[in-house]
């Protein structure tokens, strides 16, 4: 497709179950990068992919979650026994390029309900 | 730490009416500073940027000047349309380095446009 694709896009979980979002990035882009939304707030940095080496993992908020991209291209993020405060919606976004031009593209996210 | 402040919102306002979003910043160094725009149902997207001081990105109409010594970087536009009824948000991104493009976000402003 021509856009960075998520899914699924809604996603309901009870706490303590595991889950799995899943981007398709943009064709041929390098970079990847996963962000979680709160409700009225700006998203806020998870993680960083360049093809599939993961460079940057330190906004992940605890070691429940986890992010992989293991052929340079798809990524999931995986997060393990929910809680209600993972309720969110988490963003991916891709670059073409390496280089600090913050021209991200993004998906439309996928938003996770913990009940 | 980067950190990015907003306005506060919603803001309301008539078709042609001008607009000013205030964003203010703090980091270290030399960041690049954005607008994204996220319309309704649709992922964010680079409204604009500028990479250094008094620099202006402008785009669709909107304009913002970077500016060192306020450390801003408001949004303007002089004559809005009801098409630009979206959540605006202000970022940043430290440039060199191993930032990888990571952006900061400021929480958002809500901007709703009646005829």
């Amino acid at each position: 497709g021509a856009g960075v694709s998520q899914s699924p896009r809604y996603k309901v979980a009870k706490r303590g179950q595991d889950v799995a979002l899943r981007c398709d990035p943009i064709s041929g882009h390098v970079s990847l990068f996963w962000y979680q939304q709160a409700l009225g707030q700006g998203p806020e940095f998870l993680t960083y992919f360049q093809n599939e080496a993961q460079l940057d993992k330190s906004g992940l908020p605890s070691d429940r979650f986890f992010a992989e991209r293991p052929e340079g291209s798809v990524s999931t993020l995986k997060i393990q026994r929910t809680q209600q405060e993972d309720s969110a919606v988490y963003l991916c976004a891709s670059s073409l390029v390496t280089a600090n031009t913050g021209e991200l593209f993004f998906g439309e996210g996928s938003r996770l309900t913990v009940l | 730490g980067n950190s990015v402040t907003q306005m506060e919102g919603p803001v309301t306002l008539s078709e042609e009416a001008f607009l000013t979003i205030n964003c203010t910043y703090t980091a270290t160094g030399y960041p690049s500073l954005f607008w994204y725009v996220q319309y309704p149902g649709e992922g964010l997207q680079l409204l604009l940027k500028a990479t250094k001081a008094d620099d202006k990105g402008s785009n669709k109409g909107f304009e913002a000047t970077y500016r060192k010594e306020t450390t801003s970087f408001h949004l303007e536009k002089g004559s809005v349309q009801v098409s630009d009824s979206a959540v605006y948000f202000c970022a940043l991104s430290n440039a060199g380095g191993t930032s990888y493009g990571k952006l900061t976000f400021g929480q958002g402003t809500i901007l709703t446009v009646h005829p």
